[in-house]
């Protein structure tokens, strides 16, 4: 099983980049991939990041991901007002049965 | 357009049950497992287990076994995930999403338990 920490909060200015961490106890490392999610309020979770680092078709390049051991993070480049919503990292095995673990995630604000 | 479609909101008395469908469109329905997760106000999502729509097959959390049930009826692109023993803690946003990257999600259904 995996547990996964995501600070509660991050704030960022227009234009500016910005960060967002997961870190957390991810069993079977070597088969343990990360997603990112980003929810606006109201709104269904939408996939911005699978497998570490792949963005879906359609996901501007403006966000990015990477991971090293246990820990991982999402950027946000050129910060827009439409960004402003809720973040969660997720980790699972790439299998289909694999638990489907999610972060508490990350409530990021655009000032 | 690929998506999957969820009644907004539905309201139950604690001991009911209540069945959440999640309609498929715009891909092959038997191509991807659905998944079934639950949100509660300010935290992730937290999952529930899946059902193949090709042949059936389930899985549940260890949580939600005892009361969770999903099915599939392929003739309508449809499955549903049936939550017994309601009590008011169950009052949450219930989503299915395709496949096992979730690449694809419902709008969810909020489950009001009163």
């Amino acid at each position: 099983q995996s547990v996964l920490t995501q600070p509660p909060s991050a704030s960022g200015t227009l234009g500016q980049r910005v960060t967002i961490s997961c870190s957390g106890s991810i069993s079977k490392i070597g088969t343990i991939y990360v997603y990112w999610y980003q929810q606006v309020p109201g709104m269904a979770p939408k996939l911005l990041i699978y497998r570490n680092n792949q963005r879906p078709s359609g996901v501007p390049a403006r966000f990015s991901a990477s991971r090293s051991g246990t820990s991982a993070s999402l950027a946000i480049s050129d910060l827009r007002a439409e960004d402003e919503a809720f973040y969660y990292c997720a980790a699972w095995d790439d299998t289909v049965t694999g638990p489907r673990v999610f972060g508490g995630g990350t409530k990021l604000t655009v000032v | 357009q690929e998506q999957l479609e969820q009644p907004g909101a539905i309201v139950k008395k604690p001991g009911a049950s209540v069945r959440v469908p999640c309609k498929g469109s715009g891909y092959s329905f038997t191509g991807y497992y659905i998944y079934w997760m639950r949100q509660a106000p300010g935290q992730g999502p937290d999952s529930i287990g899946w059902i193949n729509p090709s042949n059936g097959d389930t899985y549940y959390e260890q949580k939600y076994k005892d009361r969770v049930t999903l099915t599939r009826d392929t003739s309508i692109n449809t499955v549903h995930m049936e939550l017994s023993r309601l009590t008011f803690d169950d009052t949450a946003m219930f989503y299915c999403a395709r496949g096992f990257r979730l690449d694809v999600w419902g709008q969810g259904t909020h489950v009001i338990v009163s």
